[in-house]
């Protein structure tokens, strides 16, 4: 059974950073990209980025509003996909969503359950 | 980028009837490589997404054959044969032939 789990939500201060994690189990983690998605109170899906597997070169492609400030990674050996988020902004107060996905194209088959960040002073 | 435009956003259906959600992009989902690149999902209340359908019309693993997708080009249409009150949440269409874009989704509840 594929299983994503997400930790490292919690407060943080605008202007500073925070970095998620999505612990991956039930599938080869090598072999598929991993995404992130999240969802602001009340709204619907934003997409963020994916990270491709190391057979298409580990790539990374981000969504225009976070790319630059939002860095996707991933450590194999671990079974973990990383989000880290930096200068952040109220406006990203939201649940994170990682998922697994397609390898060329980041499409979201499985999803975790989600992680709340609250970015507030 | 592209745009993706779901009609209606809200939807009440009765047990047992038919339901339909038109999702229209701003370009062609139809790639050079003879796929379109259209997906559904599903988020019930208080869960994560789930993936219904993959490239227009292909169920995900577990999808009950009630759900079918159909469409092309910047056309599409999710179809629930017989609602079930199993089924209310809100449904997302979403395209990733450039990068990827969600609808603004599609709330169905239960009459």
């Amino acid at each position: 059974e594929v299983q994503l789990v997400e930790s490292g939500g919690g407060l943080g201060q605008p202007g500073r950073s925070l970095r998620l994690s999505c612990t991956a189990s039930g599938f080869t983690f090598g072999d598929y990209a991993m995404g992130w998605v999240r969802q602001a109170p009340g709204k619907g899906l934003e997409w963020l980025g994916f990270i491709r597997n190391k057979a298409y070169g580990g790539t990374t492609e981000y969504a225009a509003s976070v790319k630059g400030r939002f860095t996707i990674s991933r450590d194999d050996s671990k079974t973990i996909a990383y989000l880290q988020m930096n200068s952040l902004k109220t406006e990203d107060t939201a649940v994170y969503f990682c998922s697994r996905a397609g390898m060329v194209r980041g499409a979201p088959d499985y999803w975790g359950q989600g992680t709340l960040v609250t970015v507030s002073s | 980028d592209i745009v993706m435009t779901q009609t209606p956003l809200s939807l009440s259906v009765t047990p047992g009837q038919p339901a339909s959600i038109s999702c229209k992009s701003s370009q062609s989902l139809l790639h050079s490589d003879g796929k379109t690149y259209l997906y559904w999902y599903l988020q019930k209340p208080g869960q994560s997404p789930q993936l219904l359908i993959h490239e227009v019309s292909n169920r995900f693993s577990g999808v009950p054959d009630r759900f079918s997708g159909s469409g092309s080009g910047t056309d599409f249409t999710l179809k629930i044969s017989r609602v079930e009150a199993e089924d209310v949440g809100v449904y997302y269409c979403m395209q990733n032939i450039q990068l990827l874009t969600f609808g603004q989704g599609t709330k169905v509840e239960i009459k």
